[in-house]
């Protein structure tokens, strides 16, 4: 049984660009929430999905945008990306009934030079 | 954002000693206060968590104390091991899950 799977694991890009994390949640969970986790800091969360709808929304900018997919795997959009967005991004997934109970993916290590 | 404070930042515990990392909080609407262990590398896992209406919850040899008058909450490790070393983050749940800054444990043989 897969766990969480983030893809790609590591990714470059320049500010102003927009980029795309993508996550699969564990096999049989339907939420999927995602965080930023800044160096030496923890996981921050940024909105959660279910249903193919955002459900709650943290403290990020709109430049920071999600979907989720009928198959349950979700993808995060940064656009105009800005040095400071230089973070590892976790999913996390887990069942809508069961909330308390997520289940991290190995994140997604994006650098903006 | 954050409104989980977390101590020590960084903790050297001896093989056989016990590890205590501690976190308060301010927001009496938290209800469920998970701890989680991160390796370099990896995800954040679950390692042990508890709801306010308790004062102790011992897993192992992990164990979290939970001072709800205080609003603080601790994590205990019993007989550290060098495979322990990690960084633990404790967290608790409103709205959304807020995380503490993490504490760096190193556990030396």
């Amino acid at each position: 049984d897969a766990g969480v799977t983030q893809s790609p694991t590591h990714l470059i890009k320049t500010r102003g660009q927009q980029v795309t994390l993508r996550c699969s949640p564990k096999s049989g969970h339907d939420t999927v929430s995602w965080y930023q986790q800044a160096l030496g800091q923890g996981p921050q969360f940024i909105f959660q999905y279910y249903e193919e709808e955002e459900r709650q929304r943290g403290n990020f900018p709109d430049r920071f945008s999600g979907h989720q997919f009928p198959n349950y795997s979700s993808e995060l959009n940064v656009n105009a990306l800005l040095l400071g967005d230089s973070a590892l991004y976790l999913c996390a997934s887990s069942l809508v009934r069961v909330p308390d109970t997520q289940y991290f993916g190995p994140g997604t290590r994006l650098t903006v030079l | 954002q954050q409104q989980v404070k977390q101590s020590p930042q960084s903790l050297i515990v001896q093989k056989g000693g016990i590890s205590i990392i501690n976190c308060a909080y301010e927001n009496t609407a938290f209800d469920y206060f998970p701890w989680y262990q991160q390796f370099p590398g990896k995800g954040p896992a679950l390692l042990i968590a508890i709801r306010p209406d308790v004062s102790e919850k011992k897993e192992g040899r992990f164990t979290i104390s939970f001072n709800k008058s205080a609003k603080q909450f601790s994590l205990h490790i019993m007989d550290s091991q060098p495979g322990d070393s990690a960084t633990y983050f404790c967290a608790a749940r409103g709205d959304d899950m807020r995380f503490g800054a993490g504490t760096r444990l190193t556990v030396k043989p």
